[in-house]
């Protein structure tokens, strides 16, 4: 079965420093990877998603993320933090045509 | 387009009662998931509804079960309830049902078992 494996379920970084959320999968076959992230009291919303036509995917609000496949990753990154990404964000793969597996999530906090 | 609805908001209920929790799919999308979060347990899938057929089921009791009605719309019940069952149900909608489909969550029901 596939999973993802989030290291660290709390990151804090300043505000306008480099923003890095990691994220290992597991798969046998090539992954449809996912970001989602979570403000309080809200749902989940799609920050980006790798379905193999680029390594390097483009989220909203300023984040991407790279699919390595040597690494089995597909970290989050931000190069500059703002006060508004403060949330909980959540790696997820694909597992099954409408299944996603999350991963357990990473609690970002910017500190000003 | 209006986004993924779900009512109630919030539930309070008492162990062994049911509760039924309904979800207004994106207007066109036809699959509609629903994934139960918890602090211990994260989010975990619990059913998935195309064309109001059940495609796929995650590892819960059979007091966790779900329709769909031919205008997309689903409905998630809950009988029995136990304090466990506390936690934040997530309902998510897609066009179809292909892999390669993007799921639009909603803002959930936040339901509370005493």
């Amino acid at each position: 079965a596939q999973s993802v494996t989030q290291l660290g379920s709390h990151v804090s970084v300043s505000e306008g420093a480099l923003v890095l959320l990691r994220c290992n999968y597991s798969s046998s076959v090539p992954p449809y990877l996912f970001w989602y992230v979570q403000y309080p009291n809200q749902g989940l919303q799609l920050l980006l998603k790798y379905t193999s036509a680029a390594t390097l995917v483009k989220g909203i609000n300023g984040f991407e993320a790279e699919f390595k496949k040597s690494e089995t990753s597909f970290h989050l990154t931000k190069p500059s933090a703002h006060m508004s990404d403060a949330a909980e964000y959540f790696c997820a793969v694909r597992q099954g045509a409408q299944k996603l597996v999350f991963g357990q999530g990473t609690r970002l906090t910017i500190n000003p | 387009k209006a986004g993924v609805t779900q009512t109630p908001r919030y539930l309070i209920k008492t162990r062994g009662q049911q509760v039924t929790l309904s979800c207004s799919p994106i207007s066109g999308h036809r699959s509609v998931s629903w994934y139960q979060q918890t602090p211990g347990q994260g989010l975990q899938f619990l059913f998935e509804y195309f064309s109001e057929t059940q495609r796929n089921k995650g590892n819960f009791p059979g007091r966790f079960s779900g329709r769909q009605f031919s205008n997309s719309r689903s409905e998630m019940n809950v009988s029995t309830l136990e304090l466990g069952d506390s936690a934040l149900y997530l309902c998510a909608s897609s066009l179809v049902s292909r892999v390669e489909d993007t799921q639009y969550f909603g803002p959930g029901t936040r339901l509370t078992v005493l």
